[in-house]
């Protein structure tokens, strides 16, 4: 069974389109992550969501806006893409409480052209 | 705002090899993460540790608070080990990991 799911896997689109990309996790976490790893490999967080609640917002265009419906889904719509969206975009989950190891989806791979 | 070091960048080894790499942060902390990111791109938490050593399979990590350090092992390496291994602190009190720059390991056979 996969532990945090991302869907889609890969994801090819052109510049000013909207696109979104799910997240899931089975394992009963509380906390979920989204991330931003760029060219260069650097992972960076984009934003934190406990119980449905958003607690970490980083510096993130507007354009990034994401969506919890309940503690096991953590979605992310990203309006009028732009070149420099290209990057990998990973969820993660883990129990806030216990201060956990954070689990990590497979990664969604987004290419803007 | 901590800053996360890591070292070597890149590191070659041949297949058996006793693997070193190193972990410093600015700003203390309450536990330390060692990820490893397969070529394929999936990423796994290998250790989360606030003290002292913790050992799974081949892989051993080991921090020192007081001196921000932290280091991880892999013994009798295989090339089945090779991957970019990232070393992750919280920033302040938070639960926002700040990441090193990865350490990309390449053991041949």
């Amino acid at each position: 069974d996969t532990a945090v799911s991302q869907t889609p896997k890969y994801l090819v689109t052109q510049m000013g389109n909207d696109k979104s990309i799910k997240c899931e996790q089975n394992l009963g976490h509380d906390t979920m992550y989204w991330y931003k790893q760029d060219s260069k490999k650097f992972l960076k967080i984009m934003f934190s969501y406990n119980n449905k609640e958003l607690i970490i917002n980083e510096t993130v265009p507007n354009r990034f806006s994401p969506k919890s419906p309940d503690k096991a889904h953590l979605n992310l719509h990203i309006n009028s893409l732009e070149l420099g969206d290209s990057a990998v975009y990973f969820c993660a989950s883990s129990q806030l409480e216990k201060k956990g190891t954070q689990y990590f989806g497979p990664g969604t791979r987004l290419l803007v052209l | 705002k901590n800053e996360v070091e890591q070292s070597p960048q890149n590191l070659t080894a041949q297949e058996g090899e006793f693997i070193t790499i190193n972990c410093s942060y600015s700003v203390g902390i309450s536990a330390l993460h060692w990820l490893q990111q397969h070529p394929g791109g999936g990423i796994v938490s290998l250790f989360m540790l606030s003290s002292g050593k913790k050992k799974h399979g081949r892989l051993i990590a080991t921090i020192n608070i007081q001196e921000k350090h932290s280091s991880l092992h892999i013994t009798a390496s295989h090339p089945r080990d090779s991957a970019v291994y990232i070393c992750a602190v919280p920033q302040g009190g938070s639960e926002k990991l700040v990441f090193g720059k990865g350490t990309k390991l390449t053991v041949n056979p």
